[in-house]
């Protein structure tokens, strides 16, 4: 597609429920980055790929984020048990590679009550 | 204290205003800078992209960064009802991906 694609675009989640957001990132593009946005805060980097490989996960902020990119292409995000606090966007963001423009998509808004 | 320091804002200004946005940070391994764009329910667009110290411009953006102070500025010339957004600040250490992000500053440009 002609840029990052992220599905499902808004989730409700009660709490306690396990979520799976979705990243397509730009064709061609072998780094993958996920960020977290909390309301009138900047994105905070979570986690980077290159091709299949997490070379990054410092930021994934407890044990019930896990996030995977099998392929080298499409990227999940998943948290289990999800809490009050993990009500945010989730951004996925992708680029040629190290040093290269970093585009980001849409966002996943998620609201756990 | 966090690495990147932004103003919240939020900043109205006339249209045809120039707008003056601008970032502290503390860490001196940072040497990609930009600024993105973000409307409401969107996510970052990259505006401007410098790499070290300098200033570039591109259109009726001009982005400005000095690493001995650790501060970077954006111009915007002309500004328009359709600037009105949140420009978020952003940068990196060497290896380039990895960004932090300031808070972000909500402009709102009257006609």
């Amino acid at each position: 597609g002609a840029g990052v694609s992220q599905s499902p675009r808004y989730k409700v989640a009660k709490r306690g429920q396990d979520v799976a957001l979705r990243c397509d990132p730009i064709s061609g593009h072998v780094s993958l980055f996920w960020y977290q946005q909390a309301l009138g805060q900047g994105p905070e980097f979570l986690t980077y790929f290159q091709n299949e490989a997490q070379l990054d996960k410092s930021g994934l902020p407890s044990d019930r984020f896990f996030a995977e990119r099998p392929e080298g292409s499409v990227s999940t995000l998943k948290i289990q048990r999800t809490q009050q606090e993990d009500s945010a966007v989730y951004l996925c963001a992708s680029s040629l590679g190290l040093g290269n423009t970093i585009y980001f998509g849409e966002g996943s808004w998620l609201t756990v009550v | 204290q966090k690495e990147v320091e932004q103003d919240p804002g939020p900043l109205s200004v006339p249209e045809g205003a120039i707008v003056s946005l601008n970032c502290t940070y503390s860490n001196s391994a940072f040497q990609y800078f930009m600024w993105y764009r973000q409307y409401s329910r969107k996510g970052p667009e990259l505006l401007m992209y410098t790499y070290s110290s300098g200033n570039k411009e591109d259109g009726r953006f001009t982005a400005q960064v000095d690493k001995s102070s650790k501060y970077i500025s954006l111009f915007i010339r002309d500004s328009q009802p359709s600037d009105s957004a949140t420009y978020l600040c952003a940068m990196s250490a060497g290896d380039g991906n990895k960004l932090v992000f300031g808070a972000g500053t909500i402009l709102r440009v009257k006609s």
